[in-house]
């Protein structure tokens, strides 16, 4: 089973200031079949990136991912301030596809 | 327009068996590719993968879970079921399902609202 370890824990950022977030797996994962999702309060989880570093239908080009093998980033260029949420990266190169256990972007 | 829907009941006592059911539209689980999985969240906390179904009828579980899982699906109800034995408090969770397809994102491009069940006696 691939565990993902996902840092920091929380980041507190203004709105307006880039996002680094940092996924790491205690694997390589094949082919980066590596995803990023962000949750908001009371909602179901929304896929941003797919392939380790493509973005989803309708999401904004401040999100971009990065990353391959082992070590994996989602960046968020200029915060918005609909973009506080949590996020979580998950592995679907096989089975289990496990998440990681998400990092929360709030407002400083 | 994909969309799905979970349904089931809100309560469960210990020990009983949570029956969950999937209802979707937009797409077919027949369709070479596609997939759906049930991930669920306790209150607070990550989200945990549960169970996958493949169109072809390809079954993957958590192995943490497996005995206690069955995943299953019915093509002409546009559903998938997931049962979960032997329930208990620890289980207290938002299930969600979601749609995936090979080949496309490969991820969860799609998911369900999710439906809270709670485990008391």
């Amino acid at each position: 089973e691939i565990v993902l370890t996902q840092s920091p824990g929380t980041l507190s950022l203004s709105p307006g200031e880039r996002a680094t977030l940092s996924c790491r797996a205690s694997q390589s994962v094949p082919s980066s079949y590596l995803a990023w999702y962000q949750q908001k309060p009371g909602q179901a989880p929304r896929l941003l990136i797919y392939g380790a570093s493509s973005r989803a239908t309708g999401i904004p080009d401040r999100f971009s991912g990065s990353g391959s093998g082992t070590d994996f980033t989602l960046t968020i260029s200029r915060l918005e301030p609909e973009d506080f949420a949590v996020y979580y990266c998950q592995q679907y190169a096989g089975s289990p596809r496990t998440f990681g256990q998400g990092t929360k972007v709030e407002i400083k | 327009q994909i969309t799905l829907k979970e349904s089931g009941p809100t309560l469960v006592k210990p020990t009983q068996t949570l029956t969950l059911t999937c209802t979707f539209s937009g797409f077919s689980v027949s369709t070479p590719g596609v997939g759906v999985g049930w991930i669920r969240q306790p209150p607070g906390k990550a989200l945990e993968w549960l169970a996958l179904i493949y169109w072809d009828d390809d079954k993957r579980y958590s192995p943490s879970l497996k005995s206690r899982l069955t995943i299953t699906k019915d093509t002409s109800k546009n559903q998938v079921v997931l049962t979960m034995t032997n329930m208990d408090s620890v289980d207290t969770a938002t299930y969600y399902c979601a749609h995936t397809i090979v080949g496309a994102t490969g991820a969860f491009d799609y998911w369900g609202q999710g439906t809270l069940v709670t485990v008391s006696s």
